[in-house]
């Protein structure tokens, strides 16, 4: 079975100081994962994935994820937080070998970043 | 870009209707998914299809039922709505062949209120 965790319902940080929102996750074989941003009131929009190759990942709006196998973990950072990453995030694994099946999603992360 | 439109932003019925919620894509997906989301929970998946026609249950089926006439469209339908239905419902479509990589593409969600 595949599953996502998020430890922490809620981050938050002082503008301009890095971020980090946590996610492990636990497949049978080896994953796909993804991070999604979720505005208020709006639909998830994708920020980036983890296929294979390099662990460090970087998407959308300046984040990036690093994957790490042996702690089966997919934290999203972020170097200098703005007032406007402010969101909800969800953290998704599709095992590999799971066949066309849908993501499973972590139950999300709530960031605030306070100016 | 990937649109996925759902017919309502904002819904208010009454318990024992049945209501309808639309989601349309334009780039040809064959997968396409409806979830909701609540506090706390993150997203659950009610039901997805991988083709016209075709349809899959989720974890939370119960009380919901989908339809898929087109490949275009897919709908959700509470056949008599509960104030536990009480949500917000998300279309998400994605890629069937090739890699399964493929992320998965959201529609802006609709929010549902059964009185």
């Amino acid at each position: 079975a595949q599953s996502v965790a998020q430890p922490e319902d809620q981050v938050n940080v002082a503008e301009g100081n890095p971020l980090t929102v946590k996610c492990t996750y636990s497949v049978s074989g080896n994953p796909y994962l993804f991070w999604y941003v979720q505005y208020p009131n709006r639909g998830l929009q994708f920020l980036l994935k983890y296929i294979t190759g390099d662990n460090l990942v970087k998407g959308s709006y300046g984040f990036e994820a690093e994957f790490n196998k042996s702690q089966t973990s997919f934290h999203l950072k972020k170097p200098s937080a703005l007032v406007s990453d402010s969101a909800l995030y969800f953290c998704a694994v599709r095992d590999r070998n799971s066949g066309n099946t849908p993501l499973v999603f972590g139950k999300g992360t709530r960031l605030s970043v306070i100016a | 870009d990937v649109k996925v439109t759902q017919s309502s932003r904002y819904l208010v019925k009454r318990t024992g209707e049945k209501v309808f919620l639309e989601c349309v894509q334009d780039m040809d997906h064959e997968n396409m998914f409806w979830y909701r989301q609540d506090p706390g929970l993150g997203l659950r998946l009610i039901y997805f299809s991988y083709d016209v026609k075709m349809k899959e249950k989720g974890d939370i089926p119960e009380g919901y039922s989908v339809s898929r006439e087109k490949k275009e469209r897919f709908s959700l339908i509470l056949e008599s709505a509960s104030t536990n239905q009480t949500s917000m419902y998300l279309c998400a479509s994605s890629l069937r062949g090739g890699p399964l990589y493929n992320e998965q593409f959201f529609g802006p969600g609709t929010r549902l209120t059964v009185l």
